[in-house]
């Protein structure tokens, strides 16, 4: 079956260093894969979008890699600031279609 | 406007009412969704509406029923549910692009309590 895993222990880090979270996925062959981050009882906001032909994309302080063949995509967010504490999820998405398929999120608390 | 909105925030109802979620954008967007999330897990894709026709339904139960009236609207008809179905309901939206890959802007969400 299906799966897309990321980290369920929550990432604890001092402000200031760098986060890294894992996405890895099986049994699937995304196109296009998104993060996004979740604020506790709001909906997720869209951070950034890598296709399955990028290697890496950056956004300010934030950078994701896509790795086709280790079926894993990396994100980073550095010189991270407490306002950085979220749960973040990745999502993947086929080819066709437009049906986003979210993992389970990984939860990061920057410590001041 | 670059934003999503839902009503109401909260709803607690019975399970023998009827009820509606209502969800609107104003971005152009053609290609509308509507997610189930439950504490503590990801999103769930219920149902997905492309340029006015349901296009996917997650086989989600009859009791969930929606609706896209027009291009800006989105509802979610709900009646009989269950203590179980208790969860965030979200809305989102995306650019219709030629590959359907785009961003998926969500709205705050509805806090549903069936009792």
């Amino acid at each position: 079956s299906q799966k897309i895993e990321q980290n369920s222990e929550a990432l604890n880090i001092q402000e200031g260093k760098t986060a890294t979270l894992t996405c890895n996925y099986t049994n699937y062959s995304p196109a296009y894969l998104q993060w996004y981050r979740q604020d506790p009882g709001r909906g997720p906001v869209f951070l950034l979008l890598i296709r399955e032909n990028e290697k890496e994309k950056r956004k300010e302080r934030l950078k994701v890699t896509f790795d086709t063949t280790l079926k894993q995509s990396l994100f980073h967010i550095t010189a991270s600031q407490p306002a950085d504490s979220a749960t973040y999820l990745c999502a993947l998405i086929k080819a066709a279609g437009n049906k986003l398929t979210f993992g389970g999120g990984t939860r990061v608390l920057v410590k001041p | 406007d670059t934003e999503v909105t839902q009503t109401p925030k909260h709803l607690v109802m019975g399970m023998t009412n009827k009820k509606s979620l209502k969800c609107e954008q104003h971005m152009g967007h053609r290609a509308m969704y509507w997610y189930k999330q439950k504490a503590k897990k990801p999103p769930e894709l219920m149902f997905v509406y492309s340029y006015e026709k349901l296009s996917i339904n997650e086989s989600v139960p009859s009791r969930f029923s929606p609706e896209c009236p027009n291009s800006s609207l989105l509802n979610l008809h709900l009646h009989a549910l269950q203590p179980e179905d208790s969860a965030l309901y979200l809305c989102a939206s995306s650019p219709k692009t030629v590959s359907g890959h785009g961003p998926q802007y969500f709205g705050p969400g509805t806090r549903l309590l069936v009792l």
